[in-house]
């Protein structure tokens, strides 16, 4: 079956633009999450939802972030008025249900550079 | 709060020699472990979790882990090293009580000699 698939691959864009990532989960799966990668960095947590509902944006670092999944599947991440310090990986994960144990599963990431 | 710390941030070993990357943990809450792997330009893939059943946890690619709660560790070991397991290894941690946001370790980068 299908993975998570996000898009797009590479996002290469201006200081001040805004920019929308999207993440496809594993179908019927719960939960989702996004993390950002920066370069010899593991992944750090930015936000994650149950079906559409968000769940926790402790990780998101300001109110440029932003996060929704209106109908529990499909997610899209927005970042507005873009700075050179949000170049990183971003990466989605699905899972079954929303516990610690759970398995994640990753997409191949999204590579957002701001010039 | 959860935190994980790998020891070595590159490993290098010879093929057919054992592997040990090191993690050790922090947790107030009885912690979900993790392995994962990261091959070059491709996505994070799960080699193993501990979740409070067997101490020692056998994950794919002959990779295993022991759970030591005295030592706060979850080390990672392979018993002979493939030139395909040169990959970035990441310790991973769940987050607070039964919610399941992942805390990364920085990573160990191994490399395997021919």
């Amino acid at each position: 079956g299908a993975g998570v698939s996000q898009s797009p691959r590479y996002k290469v864009t201006k200081r001040g633009q805004d920019v929308a990532l999207r993440c496809d989960p594993i179908s019927g799966h719960v939960s989702l999450y996004w993390y950002r990668q920066a370069l010899g960095q593991g992944p750090e947590f930015l936000t994650y939802f149950n079906y559409e509902a968000q769940q926790d944006k402790s990780g998101l670092p300001n109110d440029r972030f932003s996060a929704e999944r209106p109908e529990g599947s499909i997610s899209t991440l927005t970042i507005q008025r873009t700075e050179q310090r949000d170049s990183a990986m971003y990466r989605c994960a699905s899972s079954r249900e929303d516990q610690g144990h759970s398995e994640q599963y990753f997409g191949p990431g999204t590579r957002l550079t701001v010039t | 709060a959860q935190s994980v710390t790998q020891l070595d941030s590159h490993v290098s070993v010879s093929e057919g020699t054992p592997v040990l990357l090191r993690c050790n943990y922090s947790s107030s809450y009885s912690p979900s472990l993790f392995w994962y792997v990261q091959h070059p330009n491709k996505g994070l893939q799960l080699l193993l979790k501990y979740t409070s059943a067997a101490t020692l946890v056998k994950g794919i690619n002959g990779f295993e882990a022991e759970f030591k709660k005295s030592e706060t560790s979850f080390h990672l070991t392979k018993p002979s090293a493939h030139m395909s397991d040169a990959a970035e290894y990441f310790c991973v941690v769940s987050g607070r009580g039964s919610q399941g946001n992942l805390i990364f370790g920085k990573g160990t980068k191994l490399s395997v000699k021919p």
